[in-house]
This record gives structure tokens, C-alpha cells and sequence, in this order.
């Protein structure tokens, strides 16, 4: 069982369609991730959001665009996707409490994208 | 910059067998490493990590990983493994430039056979 929840875990769109990605988590964890992940590869690091603010952006194209609403909510809006762009796009949260850092992610299941 | 390397695409092993699955890392500084299992169509599911401290650390499912400094490795290991093993491993290295991100091997697939 996952504490990431993303939804919805498939979606199929057409190239001028606009959708979203939405991931939440309830584990008091303050930085959020999107990773892209193509079959049969590693994760690919997206976007960080770090208290609510966007720390790393990975030279993503702007048809992609994270928003954070909250500390518990990410979001991933697509307009003028590509076919190239069909992934698994996987939500992450990194605990920031007291303490040592360690590093671990935690992983949502993945929202699996296709466009048409 | 920091890396991880795993040289195998798939590992083969015998149900009841001991399974290792190989990783090697480069970074500058003291070492974060993990473990993530991914299941078809799934997400990564935590499995171990070395932060500092015993060489030898031990996860979830019966996974332990060995770390190895001057050989730069952190090989994944489990003594008897199952055919519900079979998945995909990938070794991952925190980013040492205060980035805060993970950034993973490109993956070795478990094949148990019964």
C-alpha cells in the first residue's frame, strides 16, 4: 500500500487536449517530485517542489506545468502533448522532520498517460 | 557529477537460490544509496538504504544490500529467493549538490525461475 495517491492511474488524450495530474499525500511531507518514467527505463527527475515552492525544474517543456497548491497536493497540467510523451508519470513526497536526512522517496503508484 | 550503475539487464536465478543484483555509484562526498523494486505497472516501492554506518543493511522482504566503499558498490542480496521476487530493481544515489532529488540506475530485471 502507497501513502502517494495519484489519479487517475490511466489517461488518454489527444494532442490538444488539456488534462491533469493529481497526486496528494498525507505524511506531513513537505517536498513533492514528478518523475517521467518510459517502459523499460529508469525515472526521470521533473520538477521539486520544496514547501510549496518550486526548486527544481529540469528544463521541462512548458506544455507541462506542476502546481502545488498545498503541502498535501500536486498537480501536473498537460496541454499540447506530444505521442512522445506517453509515460508513466509517478508522484513522489520526501519527509523534512527533525532529525538526520536521509533522502528516500516515497512513490505513488503512477498515473500511465497515453497521447494519441 | 554523481551516478549509479547496474551492469546487468536481467539477473536469472533458481527459486531458493540466493539472488544478487549489482550496483556500482559515483559521487563526490559521503554516499546515499537505495534500493527501489517496481512491480508491472506499479510505482517503486522503497526496499533499503545506506546512510552511514554497518556495511551490510538489511530492508524489507528479506533484502539486504552490502556496501562496499573501496569497491564504490551496493550490491542488493537475498540469501532464498521466491518467484514473487520477480520484478525490476534499480539502485538509486542521492544527489550530492543539495538538490534533493534521486537519481536512479537504469534498472535490472529479476527473473525467478520455479
Amino acid at each position: 500500500d502507497t501513502e502517494v495517491t495519484q489519479t487517475p492511474k490511466h489517461l488518454v488524450m489527444g494532442m490538444t487536449n488539456k488534462k491533469s495530474l493529481k497526486c496528494e499525500q498525507h505524511m506531513g511531507h513537505r517536498a513533492m517530485y514528478w518523475y517521467k518514467q518510459k517502459a523499460k527505463k529508469p525515472p526521470e527527475l521533473m520538477f521539486v517542489y520544496s514547501y510549496e515552492k518550486l526548486s527544481i525544474n529540469e528544463s521541462v517543456p512548458s506544455r507541462f506545468s506542476p502546481e502545488c497548491p498545498n503541502s498535501s497536493l500536486l498537480n501536473l497540467h498537460l496541454h499540447a502533448l506530444q505521442p512522445e510523451d506517453s509515460a508513466l508519470y509517478l508522484c513522489a513526497s520526501r519527509g523534512s522532520k527533525a532529525g538526520p536526512y536521509t533522502g528516500e522517496l516515497f512513490f505513488g503508484e503512477g498515473s500511465r498517460l497515453t497521447v494519441l | 557529477a554523481q551516478s549509479v550503475a547496474q551492469p546487468e539487464d536481467q539477473v536469472n536465478v533458481a527459486e531458493g537460490n540466493p539472488l544478487t543484483v549489482k550496483c556500482t555509484y559515483s559521487v563526490s562526498g559521503n554516499p546515499y544509496l537505495f534500493w527501489y523494486v517496481q512491480y508491472p505497472n506499479r510505482g517503486l516501492q522503497f526496499l533499503l538504504k545506506y546512510i552511514t554506518g554497518d556495511n551490510l543493511v538489511k530492508g524489507s522482504y528479506g533484502f539486504e544490500a552490502e556496501f562496499n566503499k573501496s569497491q564504490t558498490s551496493f550490491h542488493l542480496k537475498k540469501p532464498s529467493a521466491l518467484v514473487s521476487d520477480s520484478a525490476l530493481y534499480f539502485c538509486a544515489v542521492r544527489d550530492g549538490t543539495g538538490r534533493r532529488a534521486l537519481t536512479f540506475g537504469s534498472g535490472t530485471r529479476l527473473q525467478v525461475q520455479p
